[in-house]
């Protein structure tokens, strides 16, 4: 199947800090890529759906402006927490689809824990 | 509203016997059905999926899952419970066109 991967897969940093977290699609071109975040014991709660080369599209209640995401190409999305806090740490997953509707590949996951 | 409901929050199993984790879903139209394993810390992994055609559907690592579109139910079965199924086990729809829904996940642990 299709790879995804997550770079970093841990990260701890000083609350007001800002942390990128890249997701890649190693052999196929993902043309939409959705970023969740899960917190213990809990399900995925979708964040943001992007497409490549425009603006994400934010979920109800996700700050666009603290959570930017970037997906610049078709192998390639981006989130940045920024000015994170420590209500901000978290596990975050992405999982990118191609052209076909029924799949979607999940990455390793990042957990982010914020001092 | 879309809504994956999966009833038990855990299910133990001892090894040898038969597992299954339930799921029902409350979605408008004829949506796309999943099931994804996580281990700790990681992410997910796909287990099988039903698109359309036979409502038993075969995936990964010996689980199949049914699908019964009266009761909008799509529960994962194995025949034989290993302990290394232990996992985290979350059923998903996706109605067309539309994002995934995940259910709230059931945690599986086999028993030696």
């Amino acid at each position: 199947g299709a790879v995804v991967s997550q770079h970093p897969s841990r990260v701890i940093c000083k609350s007001g800090t800002s942390v990128k977290i890249e997701c890649r699609s190693l052999d196929f071109q993902a043309t939409t890529m959705f970023w969740y975040r899960q917190f213990p014991k809990q399900s995925l709660m979708l964040m943001a759906t992007s497409n490549e080369g425009s603006k994400a599209t934010y979920e109800q209640g996700v700050e666009k402006d603290k959570f930017l995401i970037n997906h610049a190409s078709l192998t390639l999305s981006t989130l940045t927490v920024t000015s994170a806090h420590p209500e901000d740490s978290s596990f975050y997953i992405c999982s990118a689809s191609g052209y076909r509707e029924d799949e979607q590949f999940f990455g390793p996951g990042t957990r982010l824990t914020v001092l | 509203a879309q809504s994956v409901a999966q009833p038990e929050d855990q299910v133990n199993v001892a090894e040898g016997n038969p597992l299954t984790v339930k799921c029902t879903y409350s979605v408008s139209g004829n949506p796309y059905l999943f099931w994804y394993v996580q281990y700790p810390n990681r992410g997910l992994q796909f287990l099988l999926k039903y698109i359309t055609g036979d409502n038993l559907v075969k995936g990964s690592y010996g689980f199949e899952a049914e699908f019964n579109k009266s009761q909008t139910s799509f529960h994962l079965k194995k025949p034989s419970a290993l302990v290394s199924d232990s996992a985290l086990y979350f059923c998903a729809v996706r109605p067309y066109g539309q994002n995934f829904v995940f259910g709230p996940g059931t945690r599986l642990s086999v028993l030696p």
